[in-house]
């Protein structure tokens, strides 16, 4: 079975951009999170997405959005980039057989590493 | 006060030794522990899952979850070169809901040959 797949790995962009991030969950997973990997933070929660809505939220400004799609794809975007945000971006997939529960088995993509100029 | 203190290491162990690392936590209400293994430039990749308190054993890896000190372990035995890399604990609770994982800042481990 294919694991969780991230596009693009690498990301250039400059300050005031924004991003678009693209994550393809394990074949019948239907959750998606994301998080922020960073040598200063580690690693740190952005957001879960379960049936195309955003189920659980960390603690990031409202310039992180995400969204996912009825194939369990998602995508995350930043808005006006700022230095802070230069950091390996994971998304994760579950299995998830309900909406809400305990966390299952969270499998990671290998990651999409933005460096912000 | 971070929810989950680890050692950042860098630990530095020769070959076939037993190899120990360790989490604390303060948020009482964590129920599910895990083990990530993540070498340089890859994603995280699970190692070991367990729930509550108590031992767990795949192969060479150990985990122990010991919730009334709030430390978790990992344990790996006849450590190889190849197991050189950062481990992270991570840990979530059980309010339904919340599926988003608490991480340690990881611990660098280097196997010399």
């Amino acid at each position: 079975k294919a694991g969780v797949t991230q596009t693009p790995r690498y990301l250039i962009k400059t300050r005031g951009q924004q991003v678009t991030l693209s994550c393809s969950p394990i074949s019948g997973h239907r959750s998606v999170s994301w998080y922020q990997q960073t040598p200063g933070q580690g690693l740190q929660f952005l957001f879960e997405y379960f049936s195309e809505t955003q189920r659980n939220k960390g603690n990031f400004p409202g310039r992180f959005s995400g969204r996912q799609f009825s194939n369990s794809r998602s995508e995350m975007n930043v808005s006006t980039l700022e230095l802070g945000d230069s950091a390996l971006y994971l998304c994760a997939s579950s299995l998830a057989p309900r909406a809400s529960g305990p966390t299952d088995t969270q499998y990671f993509g290998p990651g999409t590493r933005l460096t912000v100029l | 006060q971070k929810e989950v203190e680890q050692d950042p290491g860098p630990l530095s162990v020769p070959e076939g030794a037993i190899v120990s690392l360790n989490c604390t936590y303060s948020n009482s209400a964590f129920q599910y522990f895990m083990w990530y293994r993540q070498y340089s430039r890859k994603g995280p990749e699970l190692l070991m899952y367990t729930y509550s308190s108590g031992n767990k054993e795949d192969g060479r890896f150990t985990a122990q979850v010991d919730k009334s000190s709030k430390y978790i372990s990992l344990f790996i035995r006849d450590s190889q070169p190849s197991d050189s890399a950062t481990y992270l604990c991570a840990m979530s609770a059980r309010d339904t809901g919340r599926r988003a994982l608490t991480f340690g800042s990881g611990t660098r481990l280097q196997v010399q040959p």
